[in-house]
């Protein structure tokens, strides 16, 4: 089974608001990143938080971790019609040197104009 | 633009068919991944390469194999097509273990 799982599975908001999508993960990770993809195009990375960090920041991204918890979470800030597009978490595995990414089913935000 | 092509973009083919999905890395990128995204779903890990040699394996039959060339570019052969292989086919290169870099992919349609 898929190792991330995101949360909810779409998101539908107005332009301007905030939108926030989790992430729950099952085992230990060495980091865990997002991704964006535009209607089944390939994937465009946004960010990647180490497992020793709880925060991150990119332009009107706010990602944090929570390893206890196994979970994390997207805000996007201020959204525009032009962040529409599916949301991934993809987390690797500490206990191997192979490096694969593990993905969720993803989040699909749909920002209204 | 992440620097990693993949041909074809779109490609349909019948079952029981064999087809060859391309991969270019990133220039100094030894490691290639590749990855089956189904509709609706996230990308599932295929195999990887690391220079020329496949050291990983997601779980998929021996029908789906590939290759990665001194140059590191890299192929996705899969035989004996089945409807269930309709995916969208994504590769993604990178050095050594740090971040991967995906392509654009290719959509196979198998009728």
């Amino acid at each position: 089974s898929q190792q991330g799982e995101e949360d909810p599975q779409a998101l539908s908001i107005q332009e301007g608001e905030n939108a926030t999508m989790n992430c729950s993960y099952k085992t230990s990770i060495n980091n865990l990143q997002w991704y964006r993809q535009n209607s089944g195009r390939g994937l465009v990375h946004l960010i990647l938080i180490r497992s020793n960090e709880r925060e991150k920041h990119s332009g009107r991204l706010r990602v944090t971790l929570d390893t206890s918890k196994k979970s994390s979470s997207l805000l996007i800030t201020a959204s525009r019609a032009a962040d529409t597009a599916s949301y991934f978490c993809a987390t690797d595995d500490r206990g191997s040197t192979l490096g694969r990414l593990y993905f969720g089913r993803g989040t699909q935000l749909t920002v209204w104009p | 633009e992440t620097g990693v092509t993949q041909s074809p973009t779109h490609l349909i083919k019948t079952r029981g068919q064999q087809v060859t999905l391309r991969c270019s890395s990133q220039s100094g990128h030894n490691t290639v991944s590749w990855y089956q995204q189904a509709l609706g779903q996230g990308p599932q890990f295929i195999f990887q390469y690391y220079r020329e040699e496949e050291n990983g394996r997601g779980n998929f039959p021996p029908r789906f194999s590939g290759l990665q060339f001194p140059n590191y570019s890299s192929e996705l052969n899969v035989n004996a097509l089945e409807l269930d292989d309709s995916a969208l086919y994504l590769c993604a290169s990178r050095r050594d273990l740090n971040q991967q870099f995906f392509g654009p992919g290719t959509r196979l349609t198998v009728l």
